[in-house]
């Protein structure tokens, strides 16, 4: 079953606005991490946040990560049309250790308006 | 995308054939992975391996097989006993370690007609 959740489905904004979209996930987990994917293409690592950090950033990108409440955020500033394209948020459930695959969510979905 | 290769990037073939996705790496990690798309979803893990001549079943194995004969190789073969094949197929791979970044190919978009 997928474990993380992405809200919302969709998201349509001016260029130039922020973009907040945010993850729930069931686990526990390790890390969480976000991913891009431009249609018909492979997905683009973004970001990884670890279970001990609450807010890490990476050029426009910030996310957040609550553990008490199974949530993450991704927040992308100052929007540009290049920016269309699906996010997912993907979870490495806590299993001891190992490479035995991430958890994706359905993915939401950005439009940037020129 | 990063290292990895997918061949071919669009297959079609006819129900009840059997077809082999192709996945080739060159950043010497250790850990390869196969998901599957499918329209307006996420990824679904289908079988990962931490190391050559080993392998372990994902959420959806039923109807695929795979084989790690080489370190930079991880073919998927999706078999006639897959219900519902058309999908497209992303291969991904990482260090070995703990479940880091994903490197992921461009995919192959298969159609069983």
């Amino acid at each position: 079953s997928q474990q993380g959740e992405e809200d919302p489905q969709a998201l349509s904004i001016q260029e130039g606005e922020n973009a907040t979209m945010n993850c729930s996930y069931k686990t526990s987990i390790n890390n969480l991490q976000w991913y891009r994917q431009n249609s018909g293409r492979g997905l683009v690592h973004l970001i990884l946040i670890r279970s001990n950090e609450r807010e890490k950033h990476s050029g426009r990108l910030r996310v957040t990560l609550d553990t008490s409440k199974k949530s993450s955020s991704l927040l992308i500033t100052a929007s540009r049309a290049a920016d269309t394209a699906s996010y997912f948020c993907a979870t490495d459930a806590y299993s001891g250790g190992g490479a035995d695959g991430l958890t994706f969510g359905k993915g939401t979905h950005l439009i940037i308006q020129p | 995308d990063g290292g990895i290769t997918q061949s071919p990037k669009y297959l079609f073939r006819k129900e009840g054939q059997n077809v082999t996705l192709s996945c080739e790496q060159n950043l010497n990690h250790d850990a390869m992975y196969w998901y599957r798309q499918d329209p307006g979803q996420g990824l679904r893990l289908i079988y990962y391996s931490q190391i050559v001549n080993d392998f372990q079943k994902g959420d959806i194995a039923e109807g695929y097989s795979v084989s790690r004969e080489k370190k930079e190789s991880f073919p998927l073969t999706v078999t006639s006993a897959q219900k519902n094949p058309t999908a497209f197929y992303l291969c991904a791979s990482s260090p070995m370690g703990t479940n880091n970044e994903q490197f992921f190919g461009p995919g192959t978009r298969l159609t069983v007609l």
